[in-house]
């Protein structure tokens, strides 16, 4: 079974504080995406990564920034929290191409207080 | 406006009720999923589909290409069956990037 590891599930945080948030995946997935969701919005992509050091913005990329220095790994970097940025994320990885399932996280649900 | 459009956003049904959640989407696509997100925050992908439909336990889910909408039934709904049903659809090129409808959360009740 594929496995995808989100570091935490539940995380408070102050405002202005430097966030990382870390996703782990075994199946050598090539493809790995950042979401957050938010009631009445559902999810949304944060960035994308389809490669050891490459990433792309989603739709929401402001305020945060990612890095993928190893395959399996690919973080979630919030350089200055604030209010706005409590939700939950979920982290997804995938196989390149067509009709390959995400598979997620358990997903982490981050206050900002 | 949503590229996809989910309804109902709410449901509650009584146990062993016929269930059908509708997916609307306006872009021309390869293929629909639809996953299942339950409480706590878990989501599992159902199923993928291009054409026709699939069938998996009491799960079914077709699709119309030509009307761009898809469904998802389930017969014989269970407690266990609550949960937030959510579509997507692809976008750009390379078919990996997903764009999310808002979900539908349905309760079955004992």
């Amino acid at each position: 079974d594929v496995k995808v590891t989100q570091s935490s599930r539940y995380l408070v945080k102050r405002t202005g504080e430097k966030v990382f948030l870390e996703c782990v995946q075994d199946m050598d997935h090539e493809n790995m995406f950042w979401y957050r969701q938010d009631p009445g919005l559902g999810l949304r992509l944060i960035y994308f990564s389809y490669d050891v050091k490459m990433k792309e913005k989603g739709d929401i990329p402001e305020g945060y920034s990612v890095s993928r220095e190893k395959k399996e790994r690919f973080s979630l970097i919030l350089e200055s929290a604030s209010t706005n940025q409590t939700s939950m994320y979920l982290c997804a990885s995938t196989h390149s191409g067509e009709y390959q399932p995400q598979h997620f996280g358990d997903g982490t649900r981050l206050s900002i207080l | 406006k949503n590229e996809v459009e989910q309804s109902p956003q709410n449901l509650t049904a009584q146990e062993g009720e016929f269930i059908t959640i509708n997916c609307s989407y306006s872009v021309g696509i390869s293929a629909l999923h639809w996953l299942q997100q339950h409480p706590g925050g878990g989501i599992v992908s159902l199923f993928m589909l291009s054409s026709g439909k699939k069938k998996h336990g009491r799960l079914i889910a077709t699709i119309n290409i030509q009307e761009k909408h898809s469904s998802l039934h389930i017969t014989a709904s269970h407690p266990r069956d609550s949960a937030v049903y959510i579509c997507a659809v692809p976008v750009g090129t390379s078919g990996s990037r997903l764009t999310f409808g808002e979900g539908t959360q349905l309760t079955v009740n004992p």
